[in-house]
């Protein structure tokens, strides 16, 4: 079972309907979660990132983290075409060896116009 | 700020020979920087970890003597990738961390490898 789990996707929404993704982690001791997106042959850039467990806000994007349950969540508002891209989720322990980010698989959003 | 490049964005190469990456913060320096590969529709596997003038460390399963790391300083760092075969061939991306937050590790636009 690997660490962390994301639906691969395609997820397929009209333009301005709401995007909504979630990751799964097994690692109790996750304690940094982040957000990133990934264009076609492109390397991440940061979305959102999160320590606590809750909501947190920014623009069109919502981060939640839910510890008990192990679950994260990204929603994106308002959804662009320019949102299609592949969402991977990434986590990080307190202290981590090498300061290691783990990812999870990544999901394929296609925002059709 | 906080920009990550790399060199060269896309190459081809015939299988045996060795093709080099580079990797450099723009406008930071890294502590440590980062090598990823990933494949079509993939997500991003850890290949190695490196700290200016440290020897890398590898990820269990890569290979150190086939994947040579070269943290020669704050800002640069390189992946050579030697005798190069076919399967190889990949999507090489290197992240660069600045300061201490793990909210702050840049990635750089990767490199396409094709070995022919």
């Amino acid at each position: 079972q690997k660490e962390v789990e994301q639906d691969p996707g395609p997820l397929s929404v009209p333009e301005g309907a709401i995007v909504s993704l979630n990751c799964t982690y097994s690692n109790s001791a996750f304690q940094y979660f982040m957000w990133y997106r990934q264009y076609s042959r492109k390397g991440p850039e940061l979305l959102m990132y999160t320590y606590s467990s809750g909501n947190k806000e920014d623009g069109r994007f919502t981060a939640q983290v839910d510890k008990s349950s192990k679950y994260i969540s990204l929603f994106i508002r308002d959804s662009q075409p320019s949102d299609s891209a592949t969402y991977l989720c990434a986590m990080r322990i307190l202290r981590a060896a090498g300061n290691k980010l783990t990812f999870g698989g990544g999901t394929r959003v296609l925002v059709k116009p | 700020g906080a920009v990550v490049s790399q060199h060269p964005s896309w190459v081809i190469c015939k299988s045996g020979t060795s093709v080099k990456i580079e990797c450099r913060s723009l406008d930071f320096q890294a502590t440590t920087m980062f090598w990823y590969r990933q494949f079509p529709k993939q997500s991003l596997m850890l290949m190695a970890t490196s700290n200016e003038g440290s020897k890398a460390t590898y990820e269990q399963g890569v290979e150190k003597d086939k994947f040579l790391i070269n943290h020669a300083s704050l800002t640069l760092s390189t992946l050579t990738v030697t005798s190069a075969h076919p399967e190889d061939s990949s999507f090489y991306i290197c992240s660069a961390r600045r300061g201490e937050s793990p909210y702050e590790q840049y990635f750089g636009p990767g490199t396409r490898l094709t070995v022919t």
